[in-house]
């Protein structure tokens, strides 16, 4: 059974904090590990497909980096703002197809 | 352009009867993702479309579930005789096709479902 952890399931973070977690998944058939991020009353929205060991990507104060040989990522943020509370979930893809299995999240207060 | 767009946005129904929720993917995205989201609970996938292949039926979670996809367009999902752990915000996405999921997925707004 494809298993995708991430871990904290909850965080809290003071405003101006940089903050890190983690997705870990299979090292087994790697074909891509996805970022989204989901804010409240919104719908998911990518942030980072990964496709490279030791690819590091990144968007404003976001970024992610990826070990396939040992079957992590993390997405760290800096200088956190209010408007990065959201749950941030990763989903891995291990077959020659577009399905992906999601992680149960990471849930990110901002505290002000 | 326009994005995923799904409805209706809310539907409250009794236990025990047929819903149908309904996705219009982007233009052009042949690959098209059902999942929902339970209270508390994490994104769980139900199916997955792509182009004329046999979809992918793995995440359905009882023969109550079923869902069809018209060619590259329009897909609905149909749950019969509802019961109340049907509840849940039931979300659609689409994505160019990559055939190893290294393309983005598109989420629509969901239709949230309460079973009464």
């Amino acid at each position: 059974i494809l298993n995708v952890e991430q871990s904290p399931q909850s965080l809290h973070v003071q405003e101006g904090d940089s903050t890190n977690f983690t997705c870990s998944f299979p090292s087994s058939n790697f074909y891509a590990l996805h970022w989204y991020r989901w804010e409240t009353a919104k719908s998911p929205e990518a942030l980072f497909v990964m496709t490279l060991n030791g690819d590091e990507k990144k968007k404003g104060r976001i970024s992610a980096t990826l070990n396939t040989k040992e079957g992590y990522s993390y997405l760290y943020i800096k200088g956190s703002q209010p408007e990065d509370s959201a749950t941030y979930l990763c989903a891995f893809a291990m077959n020659r197809d577009d399905k992906i299995i999601f992680g149960k999240g990471t849930r990110l207060h901002i505290l002000p | 352009g326009a994005g995923v767009s799904q409805s209706p946005s809310n539907k409250v129904t009794e236990k025990g009867k047929d819903v149908e929720l309904r996705c219009d993917p982007i233009s052009g995205h042949t690959a098209l993702y059902w999942y929902r989201q339970r209270l508390g609970q994490g994104l769980e996938f139900l199916i997955y479309f792509q182009g004329n292949s046999a979809p992918d039926k793995s995440g359905l979670p009882s023969d109550r579930f079923s869902a069809e996809r018209t060619g590259e367009s329009v897909s609905t999902l149909t749950i019969q005789r509802t019961q109340q752990e049907d509840s849940a915000v039931y979300l659609c996405a689409s994505s160019l096709y990559s055939g190893q999921g290294r393309t983005e997925q598109f989420f629509g707004p969901g239709t949230r479902l309460t079973v009464l």
